[in-house]
């Protein structure tokens, strides 16, 4: 079954410490990658995408991910955490096929950024 | 939260009551989405709809309903028939050309808490 695993529910990181939020996923083909972050009682907000190219993708408010084939991983990176950084962090992935919109989820980690 | 407005913020309502959530969006996108969102749970899709005057159950479309008259929008109606509604509800939206990978972000309102008492 085509799966997307974020394998830690929550992540704990002094503020000014690097962080990683890990996401692996179990796809055919060649899929598209996707991290967002969600605010306490807010919607999604996107953060970055993998389509294809450079495996390490530059995203918003200093993220950035890295795309690993053969590892099936594309974790969530940051080198200077930030407490307002602090939220819950999906991971998603889009079959690469037809028309088909839909997105497999992962289930979300919680950041939390100690001061 | 972009261009995309969700109403109410909070719901509550009775058992065996009807309700509707409203999703509008001002994107130009073709392609709405709703989703369901429990603690621990992650996002599980409700319905979608990649076009006007049509749309497609997901994963879990038991006890709702829908439907797409006008590009813009994408009401969401909960019905009495949906066993557990309390939840948070996230209405989502992503644009253009159906396929083109530049246009597979989806973009979320700020949701809809329902609460049945």
């Amino acid at each position: 079954a085509q799966s997307v695993a974020q394998p830690e529910d929550q992540v704990n990181v002094a503020e000014g410490n690097p962080l990683t939020v890990k996401c692996t996923y179990s796809v055919s083909g060649n899929p598209y990658l996707f991290w967002y972050v969600q605010y306490p009682n807010r919607g999604l907000q996107f953060l970055l995408k993998y389509i294809t190219g450079d495996n390490l993708v530059k995203g918003s408010y200093g993220f950035e991910a890295e795309f690993n084939k053969s590892q099936t991983s594309f974790h969530l990176k940051k080198p200077s955490a930030l407490v307002s950084d602090s939220a819950l962090y999906f991971c998603a992935v889009r079959l690469n096929a037809g028309n088909n919109r839909k997105l497999i989820w992962g289930l979300g980690t919680s950041l939390a950024v100690n001061p | 939260d972009g261009g995309i407005t969700q109403s109410p913020k909070y719901l509550f309502r009775k058992e065996g009551q009807n309700v509707t959530l409203s999703c509008e969006q001002n994107l130009n996108h073709d392609a709405m989405y709703w989703y369901r969102q429990d603690p621990g749970q992650g996002l599980r899709l409700i319905y979608y709809s990649q076009i006007v005057n049509d749309f497609q159950k997901g994963d879990i479309a038991e006890g709702y309903s829908v439907s797409r008259e006008k590009k813009e929008s994408f009401p969401l109606t909960v019905t009495s028939a949906q066993k557990n509604p309390t939840a948070f509800y996230l209405c989502a939206s992503s644009g253009g050309l159906a396929g083109a990978p530049s246009t597979d972000t989806q973009y979320f309102g700020p949701g809809t808490r329902l609460t049945v008492l």
